[in-house]
């Protein structure tokens, strides 16, 4: 069964710092990555996926994570954080036939 | 409002009754997902279905039941609520497969005395 961990349960970080939130996946046959955000008092969202094709993925909202197959990761960053950004981010792995599998969060707070 | 709804969004119970958590969404997608919350754990699947009358179990299925006669709808009831099922509970929907996008209600905080 696929796992996911996400080596940080918290991260805090300056406005305009950069970030990088981890996430290391079990390794399968075919893979397709998600990271989802929460803010707080409410559901998930879809922040940006993996699926296919370029290993580099984006956000509309500056944020970006890059599918690392011989190393199983799907690390997510950002250049400059704003308080804005602060909430729980999930990583989640599906190998196309079982349901997502979400690691425990990181919950980044960013510190004016 | 188009989208994915739960009720209630807050429910106190006592251990031993019966609670019904309700999921609606409304933009007839296949598959249905319910989640639970808790601290250290992140989420955890409960239940998913693919489609109406076809449902399959998730990583923490026991004291749970689940249905779904309509598309649109997926209620998850805890037959006789215990302490440990103190949680958030979310509601998911995807369109078509397992490596879609899913979307999210705004949760069930839920309490059992």
């Amino acid at each position: 069964a696929q796992s996911v961990t996400q080596l940080d349960s918290q991260v805090p970080v300056f406005e305009e710092a950069p970030v990088e939130l981890r996430c290391n996946y079990s390794s399968s046959v075919s893979v397709y990555l998600f990271w989802y955000v929460q803010y707080p008092n409410q559901g998930l969202q879809l922040l940006l996926k993996y699926l296919s094709g370029s290993t580099l993925v984006e956000s509309i909202n500056g944020f970006e994570a890059e599918f690392n197959k011989s190393q199983t990761s799907f690390h997510l960053r950002k250049p400059s954080v704003h308080i804005s950004d602060t909430a729980e981010y999930f990583c989640a792995v599906s190998s196309g036939n079982t349901p997502l599998v979400f690691g425990k969060g990181t919950r980044l707070s960013v510190i004016a | 409002d188009a989208g994915i709804t739960q009720s209630p969004r807050y429910k106190i119970t006592e251990t031993g009754r019966q609670v019904t958590l309700m999921c609606h969404q409304t933009w007839s997608h296949s598959y249905m997902f319910w989640y639970r919350q808790d601290l250290g754990h992140g989420l955890r699947l409960i239940y998913y279905s693919a489609a109406a009358d076809i449902t399959d179990k998730g990583e923490v299925p026991d004291g749970y039941v689940v249905s779904r006669s309509k598309t649109e709808n997926f209620p998850l009831t805890l037959e006789s609520a215990t302490r440990s099922q103190t949680s958030v509970y979310f509601c998911a929907s995807s369109p078509r497969g397992l490596k879609e996008t899913q979307y999210f209600g705004p949760g069930t905080r839920l309490l059992v005395l």
